[in-house]
């Protein structure tokens, strides 16, 4: 089953409008880590944030805000005043820790996000 | 600081052919280890992990095998080389629950 879901394919924009990636997870663990990464054209993957389930406050680096919000299992992204840079593909992450210590990660499919100047 | 590399960037190998991919850290010690596949249409596919030297735990049963020689060493291998293993390959280490990537290997099986 899929444990983390990106619902949105693609999603574009023009330079300077704000953009929401949302991202919806299922758990049963009560000790888990979320992520963000960002896969430019180039391929690397690049990590953005991390979150664990015990802190539940938003936060906002640059341009990037993150909103975690555990009563609707959701961990959404807002790029704000997008930029032709920010056209990549993102995807969320989810590690439970409680039932998996090796780390590994469960995927979502992940969000083409188009800026067009 | 901590690095990782990935060797070669990209690659076309023929259908049967064998295969080696590496990937190396720098600058931590007995990391986690993974190696994903990314095949067109961005999902990743986790391959292989490995906690420590000689320890590799399979996820998914396909034509390829990993191998940790050394502490930050991870090499992917095949034998033989199907069309369905061509993709983007990406290795990672893992920091305090976070995991970076590596550059990535490109493979095309023509």
């Amino acid at each position: 089953a899929q444990k983390v879901t990106q619902a949105q394919t693609e999603i574009s924009v023009v330079e300077k409008e704000d953009v929401t990636l949302d991202c919806v997870y299922e758990t049963r663990d009560t000790t888990y880590y979320l992520f963000w990464y960002k896969q430019p054209p180039s391929g690397e993957l690049v990590f953005l944030i991390r979150r664990n389930s015990f802190d539940e406050q938003n936060e906002i680096s640059g341009r990037y805000s993150w909103n975690f919000q555990k009563s609707t299992s959701s961990f959404n992204f807002t790029i704000t005043a997008s930029q032709v840079v920010d056209s990549a593909v993102y995807f969320c992450a989810l590690s439970e820790e409680a039932t998996d210590s090796w780390g590994k990660f469960q995927f979502g499919a992940g969000t083409q996000v188009v800026v067009t100047p | 600081s901590q690095t990782i590399h990935q060797w070669p960037a990209t690659l076309v190998q023929p259908v049967g052919s064998p295969l080696s991919l590496e990937c190396t850290v720098e600058g931590t010690s007995n990391p986690n280890l993974y190696w994903y596949r990314q095949a067109a249409g961005r999902g990743l596919q986790l391959l292989f992990y490995s906690v420590g030297i000689g320890q590799i735990s399979s996820e998914v049963p396909q034509n390829l095998s990993a191998s940790r020689p050394q502490d930050r060493q991870f090499i992917l291998s095949s034998k033989k080389l199907l069309l369905s293993d061509s993709g983007f390959y990406l290795c990672a280490w893992r920091g305090t629950a976070e995991q970076y990537f590596g550059p990535g290997t490109r493979l095309t099986v023509t």
